[in-house]
């Protein structure tokens, strides 16, 4: 069955560095996502990515986030500049296009763990 | 504006006993819902969705739910808990017309006792 995957698993950096986190989606699908959960908290929008634009954002996702789908099948998060506050669970997610639209199902990859020392 | 509410942050069920978690949620539209399992140090794994078809939704390992508006909830239940099915269980909503975003419950710990 096919399946989001996500690298690396676990990321520890130093607060101010830059990190890229990367999403392989499912491969027929168009509509990308990043989720991220913080440790105790529930998992919370972040973006989502279509058509190689940004469709819809929260308010967490400021000017030191950014996405990209560098070719045609990677799909990543960069944080410009890390802050304690990142540290989390981060997840990918994709959807299928149904009748022109996104599939309400989306599909999450394992996370990546970040650790922001 | 969409939200979900878990009101069981823990539950603790003996093995071979049904078990309950229970959501309600809130939205704006007519919503689709959804619980998501995430076994430890695993991803989130879809268990079941319901998408304005039937109010009774079936799912993987044995669960199922059920959508009933006039109670704005989605409780998830199972007749016979197994061991396997410790886990953080999310219930979700996304609101439809092109609004993609998923919004998460806080999350209930399902404990099994032996």
């Amino acid at each position: 069955e096919p399946e989001v995957t996500q690298t690396p698993s676990h990321q520890v950096t130093q607060m101010g560095q830059e990190v890229i986190l990367r999403c392989v989606p499912i491969s027929n699908h168009l509509y990308f996502y990043w989720y991220r959960q913080i440790l105790g908290q529930k998992v919370e929008f972040l973006v989502s990515f279509y058509n190689n634009e940004i469709s819809e954002k929260s308010e967490i996702f400021d000017d030191q986030f950014s996405v990209e789908r560098p070719d045609g099948s990677n799909f990543t998060l960069k944080i410009r500049s890390t802050k304690l506050e990142d540290s989390a669970m981060y997840f990918c997610a994709s959807s299928e296009e149904v009748s022109g639209g996104p599939s309400e199902t989306q599909y999450f990859g394992p996370g990546t763990r970040l650790l922001v020392l | 504006a969409q939200s979900v509410t878990q009101l069981d942050s823990h539950v603790s069920v003996s093995e071979g006993t049904p078990v309950l978690l229970r959501c309600n949620y809130s939205s704006s539209y007519s919503p689709s819902l959804f619980w998501y399992v995430q076994h430890p140090n695993k991803g989130l794994q879809l268990l079941l969705k319901y998408t304005s078809a039937a109010t009774l939704v079936k799912g993987i390992n044995g669960f199922e739910a059920e959508f009933k508006k006039s109670e704005t909830s989605f409780h998830l239940t199972k007749p016979s808990a197994h061991m396997s099915d410790a886990a953080e269980y999310f219930c979700v909503v996304s609101e439809n017309f092109g609004n993609e975003k998923l919004t998460f419950g806080t999350g209930t710990r399902l404990t099994i006792i032996p």
